[in-house]
């Protein structure tokens, strides 16, 4: 069975200060799909990235950055000077694979990250 | 386009009575699920649906039931709702299998169900 790790269940930092949430999975697929997701306190659920398994390289996008080891099961979140609008619970996800190796969106999810950031 | 719209926003519930949630999304796609949200448990994928008129369980199914009569809809019923129940609601869709395109989730902006 799938399973997602987020050990952190909560995190606080001050702003401008970098933050890393980490994310751990188990899967017994060799190709699978990573997701992270955002929840504001408004409730909705913002999709942040996407990777493939067969992509191994870190991917930055603006004060974000994604650290994918396959070696090690984990795809870390980092937040670069972090702002007070990026206090949120954080999500991540593994996909599950059909037989015909396609993947329907059926994600196990973590238990989520509460980061608060204080000005 | 609307994407995925959740109805209703809130509902409170008497243990044992039944209700529907509704979930529909303007954006022509094939896959669609339910997901509970639970306090430090994450989201649980209750049913899922890959295309109209076929529907399969996720990790939560007992107590609710799916049907999925149209591209467009994707109705989630609690038959006898217990305390249990209580949780926040998602529905999600998707346009085609995933891994095809860069594809992801859409999410529905949540249903708050209280069973009392």
């Amino acid at each position: 069975a799938q399973k997602v790790t987020q050990a952190q269940t909560e995190i606080s930092v001050v702003e401008k200060e970098d933050v890393t949430l980490d994310c751990v999975y188990e899967t017994r697929d060799t190709t699978y799909y990573l997701f992270w997701y955002k929840q504001p306190p408004s409730g909705e659920l913002v999709f942040l990235i996407r990777r493939n398994s067969f992509d191994e390289q870190n991917e930055i996008s603006g004060r974000y950055s994604w650290n994918f080891q396959k070696s090690t099961s984990s795809f870390n979140f980092t937040i670069t000077a972090s702002q007070v609008v990026d206090s949120a619970v954080y999500f991540c996800a593994l996909s599950e694979l059909s037989a015909g190796g396609t993947s329907y969106g059926k994600l196990t999810f973590g238990q989520g990250t509460i980061l608060t950031v204080h000005p | 386009n609307a994407g995925v719209t959740q109805t209703p926003k809130f509902q409170v519930l008497k243990t044992g009575q039944s209700m529907t949630l509704q979930c529909a999304q303007d954006m022509n796609h094939e896959y669609m699920s339910w997901y509970r949200q639970d306090p430090g448990m994450g989201l649980r994928l209750i049913h899922y649906s890959v295309g109209a008129g076929i529907t399969d369980q996720g990790e939560v199914p007992n107590g609710y039931n799916v049907s999925r009569s149209t591209t467009e809809d994707f109705p989630l019923r609690l038959l006898s709702a217990a305390p249990s129940q209580t949780s926040v609601y998602f529905c999600a869709s998707s346009y085609r299998p995933i891994r095809q395109t860069n594809e992801k989730l859409f999410f529905g902006s949540g249903t708050q169900l209280s069973v009392l």
